[in-house]
């Protein structure tokens, strides 16, 4: 199984500042035959299903806006939320869809400082 | 729109059953792969299970494997999760997800409680 491990757990910043999540994967997700990371973000509020961000570690999703951003490939990717709103409070997890079973980071818990 | 609108959950005892149901509208069920996803009480998202569009290819996560079945209805629009033998850890919110590769929709969950 492919092991995914966000840093970090829970991360305080203050409005209008960036915020920067982690995720590594303990085998890379880059498939070769597309050469498209299969790495995904999503949000999650309280009481809310998760929300798909960004798909292929850096597509972002219709109608997510652009201060959300992607990066990084192989096993190294990172969730970038620049000028951060008080409606970004939340839980982001990472996911691979490279291989069976598809596998989540344990969360980072994003809040207002 | 799309929509997916899980039901079925409720309170069962351990050793117990429940099916749960998901069913879709705003968008052509029978060409998408469907997935459960879920959530204990408090806790990050697990992924359960998996089919494609046409039911030919199954897959499960080992902590559910022989007790949990997948199965779709195409022409009701309707994917389902057969849960038998329930345990106390099975305990959470099921979602359906709708695969795109990435899981681009989800429904709002049923609430699966096992206990005596």
């Amino acid at each position: 199984d492919i092991v995914m491990t966000q840093s970090p757990d829970s991360l305080a910043v203050s409005l209008g500042e960036r915020a920067t999540i982690n995720c590594k994967s303990s085998q890379s997700v880059l498939y070769s035959s597309n050469n498209k990371n299969h790495l995904a973000w999503y949000q999650q509020k309280p009481g809310q299903p998760p929300k798909l961000l960004i798909y292929w570690a850096s597509n972002r999703e219709s109608g997510v806006p652009d201060r959300f951003s992607g990066s990084g490939s192989g096993t190294d990717f990172t969730l970038t939320v620049t000028s951060l709103q008080a409606e970004d409070v939340a839980v982001y997890y990472c996911q691979q869809y490279y291989s069976i079973p598809r596998t989540f980071g344990q969360g980072t818990k994003l809040e207002i400082k | 729109e799309v929509q997916l609108v899980e039901s079925g959950g409720g309170l069962v005892q351990p050793g117990g059953s429940l099916r749960l149901t998901c069913a879709d509208s705003g968008f052509t069920f029978s060409s998408y792969s469907m997935n459960w996803v879920r959530q204990a009480p408090g806790k990050g998202l697990e992924w359960v299970s998996y089919i494609t569009s046409s039911s030919s290819t199954i897959y499960y996560a080992d902590s559910v494997k022989g007790r949990f079945t997948i199965s779709r209805d195409n022409a009701k629009n309707s994917l389902y999760l057969q849960m038998n033998s329930l345990r106390e850890e099975d305990t959470a919110v099921y979602y359906c997800a709708r695969s795109n590769g990435q899981f681009d929709h989800w429904g709002q969950g049923t609430l699966v409680t096992v206990s005596s």
